[in-house]
């Protein structure tokens, strides 16, 4: 078993729905990151929570530390945010273990 | 902004050849890490760096060697390239001590 697993694994909806990506992890961790992978390879940080939840813009990530479960929601989807999404928990001080990412396809 | 640079984007190689990845960053981190990617398999670490001269093998080393001879610079060798290591390569760095990680564009790497 990944110590971080992610669903779906591929993920196709119309413009506008509402998107859950889910992602669980096996270690015990401090904090956990969403990251965007664009078509081309570039991947940039979304998110790093510990608590609660975190908004930008239609992006929005919630974590339960308790029950080791994160998503990530995108409101009102656009075709622009097709991306492949990954989540990430820490391993050790310096590292990261990276869930298999979800691919996201919004067709307008 | 911090900028982590690779060499190449696409680099199709012949099957026994000597690959060279170069991944240049320019934010004075000490950590920096080799990836690849496979679908369904997500990033794999091969490689980690945390100082000149420091390196430390990550889960899938076998087949792979690094460098690391100046701080802003960490490079990946294929001793002798095989089809199994076609393979989208992203290289990351971060300060010491964090686990927010910086990445590069990514090299794919076809060998036939």
């Amino acid at each position: 078993k990944n110590e971080v697993e992610q669903s779906p694994q591929n993920l196709t909806a119309q413009e506008g729905e509402f998107i859950t990506i889910n992602c669980s992890y096996s270690v015990g961790i401090s904090a956990l990151h969403w990251l965007q992978q664009h078509p081309g390879g570039g991947i940039v940080s979304l998110f790093m929570l510990s608590s609660g939840k975190k908004k930008h813009g239609r992006l929005i990530a919630t974590i339960n530390i308790q029950e080791k479960h994160s998503s990530l929601h995108i409101t009102a989807s656009h075709p622009r945010d097709s991306a492949v999404y990954i989540c990430a928990a820490p391993r050790g001080a310096q590292k990261l273990v990276f869930g298999q990412g979800t691919r996201l396809t919004i067709n307008p | 902004d911090v900028k982590v640079t690779q060499s190449s984007r696409y680099l199709v190689k012949r099957t026994g050849e000597k690959v060279f990845l170069e991944c240049v960053q320019d934010m004075d981190h000490e950590n920096m890490f080799w990836y690849r990617q496979d679908p369904g398999l997500g990033l794999r670490l091969i490689y980690f760096s945390y100082d000149v001269k420091m390196k430390e093998k990550g889960d899938i080393p076998e087949g792979y060697s690094v460098s690391r001879e100046k701080k802003e610079r960490f490079s990946l060798i294929l001793e002798s390239a095989s089809t199994n290591q076609t393979s989208m390569y992203l290289c990351a760095s971060s300060l010491y001590g964090s686990v927010e990680q910086y990445f590069g564009p990514g090299t794919r790497l076809t060998v036939t």
